[in-house]
């Protein structure tokens, strides 16, 4: 079964602090991808990467970056948290580009 | 993005009763995929298509790929409690996917 893991599952930070959530997947798999998921928006996408040190922009990349150094492992990072990025982050791998396997998710919160 | 069409948004039904959910695009795509994510959780992957007029089953989960591939369907057999909560779809093509709106379903006893 294909595993993928988020560091955290609840988060509460301060607006301005810099945040790290990580994600590792245990498949070897090519492809990974940071979405955000909120109520009446759906998931959108913020970034993915189809290799290490590769990293694609999604749909809302603003106020957020990417680190893939190892393959298994995909990192977004808040430069300086804002409110309006209180949400549930959630990370998926994709061997093909066929299937998305999700993690848990992390809930985080800004205040 | 663009978010593909699903219906129904949500479904209140009687444990034992069957249930149909679909989702429609203007694009074609290569893959649907369908999900069931519980509150608080990740989305799990329930079944993947992949190919126009597939039919898979899962267990009591049976989805198809749409023969003209902008649209899926997922059925739920017998519906158990536990069959609660939030079923979304996704299509893919090239390294994108996109998502529907979801269905939240709940199941009385």
């Amino acid at each position: 079964d294909v595993k993928v893991t988020q560091s955290s599952r609840y988060l509460v930070k301060r607006t301005g602090e810099k945040v790290f959530l990580e994600c590792v997947q245990d498949m070897d798999h090519e492809n990974m991808f940071w979405y955000r998921q909120d109520p009446g928006l759906g998931l959108r996408l913020i970034y993915f990467s189809y290799d290490v040190k590769m990293k694609e922009k999604g749909d809302i990349p603003e106020g957020y970056s990417v680190s893939r150094e190892k393959k298994e492992r995909f990192s977004l990072i808040l430069e300086s948290a804002s409110t309006n990025q209180t949400s549930m982050y959630l990370c998926a791998s994709s061997l093909l580009l066929n299937t998305q396997y999700f993690g848990p998710g992390t809930r985080l919160t800004v205040l | 993005g663009q978010q593909l069409n699903q219906s129904p948004q949500s479904m209140f039904i009687q444990e034992g009763e069957d249930v149909s959910m679909n989702c429609t695009s203007s694009s074609i795509f290569n893959t649907w995929l369908w999900y069931k994510q519980e509150p608080g959780e990740g989305p799990v992957l329930l079944i993947a298509l992949y190919k126009a007029g597939e039919l898979t089953s899962n267990g009591r989960l049976t989805a198809q790929f749409g023969i003209t591939r902008k649209d899926s369907f997922l059925n739920i057999s017998a519906s158990i409690p536990s069959d609660v909560g939030i079923y979304f779809c996704a299509g893919q093509t090239g390294n994108q996917f996109y998502f529907g709106t979801g269905t939240s379903l709940t199941v009385i006893p």
